[in-house]
């Protein structure tokens, strides 16, 4: 059974860093490329970032390049978001979530996701 | 903004059919992700692909595309049926993930 847990949400105040992992269990972790997904209270889904299988491909949402780093540890199954500089509006609930990607990308789908882990940034 | 178009809400009677759109550049070449999203919980994918439903998922749920639209259909809607629904596909470019605004569905 595919198993995604995340960890590590807390709340912090602006400005401050926050590392989010999410535990891997019930799948070849090192085959698949890994996204973390974010949802504002009372607000729909946002896509943050991706990496691929050897974390050699990162991908990331403007609106927090240069301010989080996507990274994973195969041989411990983990996920990784290290969040810097965070602001009132990175307050969200974070899912890590497991890719399928197809030849050519046409019918590429989020297939597992995590129960998710709440970041609050207030002071 | 998102580059996927979804009305923020939808509604249908008990037992009838709804039929739940999203548009946007990248269907035209990307097949739109469907999934259901129950307050407090994960979002659960319910169709992917041409029209392709992950095991456990009731065939109610369909899904089809045309030019730069994909859309959601449920044949007989049941009042678990009634949250919130989000479209997803690869963004134009290929390289990044872009989610619909998301689709409130009430069952009457």
């Amino acid at each position: 059974e595919v198993q995604l847990v995340e960890s590590g949400g807390d709340l912090v105040q602006p400005g401050g860093s926050l590392r989010l992992s999410c535990a891997a269990s019930g799948f070849t972790f090192s085959t698949y490329w890994m996204s973390w997904v974010r949802q504002a209270p009372g607000k729909g889904l946002e896509w943050v970032a991706n990496i691929n299988q050897d974390g050699s491909e990162k991908y990331y949402v403007d609106s927090v390049k240069g301010r989080f780093t996507i990274s994973r540890d195969n041989a411990k199954n983990s996920l990784y978001l290290q969040m810097n500089s965070l602001r009132a509006e990175d307050t969200a609930v974070y899912y890590c979530a497991k890719e399928i990607r197809t030849f050519g990308g046409v019918i590429d789908r989020f297939d597992y996701w995590g129960q998710g882990t709440l970041v609050t940034v207030s002071s | 903004s998102s580059e996927l178009t979804q009305d923020p809400a939808v509604s249908v009677a008990l037992g009838q059919t709804v039929t739940i759109t999203c548009q946007g550049d990248s269907l035209r070449k990307y097949y739109a992700s469907w999934f259901q999203q129950k307050p407090g919980q994960a979002p659960v994918l319910v169709i992917y692909g041409k029209n392709n439903r992950p095991s456990g998922i009731p065939d109610r749920f369909s899904g089809s595309s045309s030019g730069n639209t994909a859309s959601l259909t449920i044949t007989g809607a049941q009042a678990e049926d009634e949250t919130d629904y989000y479209c997803n596909s690869r963004d134009r470019s290929g390289n990044y993930w872009v989610f619909g605004g998301g689709t409130k569905l009430t069952v009457l």
